[in-house]
């Protein structure tokens, strides 16, 4: 079976862009997490969806970043008017129910600011 | 807030060495604990899991075991191969949450 997917793999924008990031989990998970993994540093939480409802936005670092997963499948993250700083690995994971199940990691997207 | 602490790598290891990797949290409640693994140019694996105090995750000759007295979840291999070099991440999941808490990872090298 098919693991979580992300795409694309690699992206590089120049500063003030906006970027566009989707992942597709595994068919049937019902939560869907994001996280950023800045270069040597393990991945820190962004956001988290029950389905389509987004439970937990409190790791989004400003209000340029917005996620979304409209029917309850695949995700999207938009960051806004990109910034240096937000260069890092983006990665998706999804889990089969929303009681502590094990994380499923997609293999990312590194994004690139120039 | 719940924060995981890992030990500063590189760590370098000769093939069939003893491996470990220290861990220790903070956390309130009762955390899950887990392990994974990154291979070079790969996506983030779960290598193992605890849920409860004195529980012992294993896999691939891995283990760990969950001490609550010590808020620890040390990783140890009694004999690594070249092909466990990798970067290796503690996390946590705490009651009531659902996202991971990571710490910075511990990269391991295994020489021949």
């Amino acid at each position: 079976g098919a693991g979580v997917s992300q795409s694309p793999r690699y992206k590089v924008a120049k500063r003030g862009q906006d970027v566009a990031l989707r992942c597709d989990p595994i068919s049937g998970h019902v939560s869907l997490f994001w996280y950023q993994q800045a270069l040597g540093q393990g991945p820190e939480f962004l956001t988290y969806f029950q389905n389509e409802a987004q439970l937990d936005k409190s790791g989004l670092p400003s209000d340029r970043f917005f996620a979304e997963r409209p029917e309850g499948s695949v995700s999207t993250l938009k960051i806004q008017r990109t910034q240096q700083e937000d260069s890092a690995v983006y990665l998706c994971a999804s889990s089969l129910t929303e009681t502590n199940q094990p994380q499923h990691f997609g293999d990312g997207t590194r994004l690139s600011i120039l | 807030g719940d924060s995981v602490t890992q030990m500063e790598g590189p760590v370098t290891l000769s093939e069939e060495a003893f491996l470990t990797i220290n861990c220790t949290y903070t956390a309130t409640g009762y955390p899950s604990l887990f392990w994974y693994v990154q291979y070079p140019g790969e996506g983030l694996q779960l290598l193992l899991k605890a849920t409860k105090a004195d529980d012992k995750g294993s896999n691939k000759g891995f283990e760990a075991t969950y001490r609550k007295e010590t808020t620890s979840f040390h990783l140890e291999k009694g004999s690594v191969q070249v092909s466990d070099s990798a970067v290796y991440f503690c996390a946590l999941v705490n009651t009531g949450f659902q996202k991971l808490v990571f710490g910075t990872g511990t990269r391991l090298l295994v020489s021949p």
